[in-house]
């Protein structure tokens, strides 16, 4: 079973529209984290987020923890092809990532 | 600063073989993490290593090992191949303070492995 479910597994938009995705779980986290893995390479940190109800922006991108610290959103506006990749949500234990298996994200020119 | 490296990018290793994976962390960096990645389970952790030592361990069967020497690369060891170990093995490595302590991980592009 995975502690964090991530949904859709895949979406594919048109550059320019917005889009959302989501790391879900039933457990309680201190804080989660928010990945951005290209083709070829590691992942790539995004943000942590810590406090209920927390919103952080990374220009385009905005990171939503949930007011129970049980999920987490990822909207990106106005998505560019360059926004394509793997989001991967994380819960950090001690010195261990336990990842989702991510939100497959392609946007077409 | 150069990132994390990973020797070789592309392995393929027919079942029963061995095989060892490098990885360079970070200048300054004295903690290596290990993980594997595959479609079906995703981004899964395999060990840390810490000053030599062996602090953290996933859910692996023991064909999995790693070392880490004084310099802080780590191997890693695969014994016994099975056509399930095909995946994208990631290092991460990070400054490695105190237990508990959120630290950044930095990943490397990791090395892919195809078991025939």
């Amino acid at each position: 079973t995975q502690l964090l479910e991530q949904s859709p597994q895949f979406l594919s938009i048109q550059e320019g529209e917005n889009l959302t995705v989501y790391c879900n779980s039933s457990s309680v986290f201190s804080s989660l984290q928010w990945y951005r893995q290209e083709p070829g390479e590691g992942p790539v940190l995004l943000v942590t987020v810590v406090t209920g109800g927390e919103v952080k922006k990374l220009k385009r991108l905005t990171f939503q923890f949930g007011d129970a610290r049980k999920d987490s959103s990822l909207h990106i506006t106005a998505a560019q092809p360059g926004d394509t990749g793997l989001y991967l949500c994380a819960w950090r234990g001690g010195n261990r990532l336990a990842f989702g298996k991510g939100n497959q994200v392609v946007v077409i020119p | 600063k150069a990132g994390v490296t990973q020797t070789p990018r592309y392995l393929i290793k027919t079942r029963g073989q061995q095989v060892t994976l490098s990885c360079s962390p970070i200048s300054g960096h004295r903690s290596v993490s290990w993980y594997q990645q595959t479609p079906g389970q995703g981004l899964q952790f395999l060990f840390e290593y810490f000053s030599e030592t062996q602090r953290n361990k996933g859910n692996f069967p023991g064909r999995f090992s790693g070392r880490q020497f004084s310099n802080s690369r780590s191997e890693m060891n695969v014994s016994t191949l099975e056509l399930g170990d095909s995946a994208l093995y990631l290092c991460a490595s990070s400054l490695g303070g105190l237990a508990g302590v959120q630290e950044t991980q930095y990943f490397g592009p990791g090395t892919r492995l195809l078991v025939l």
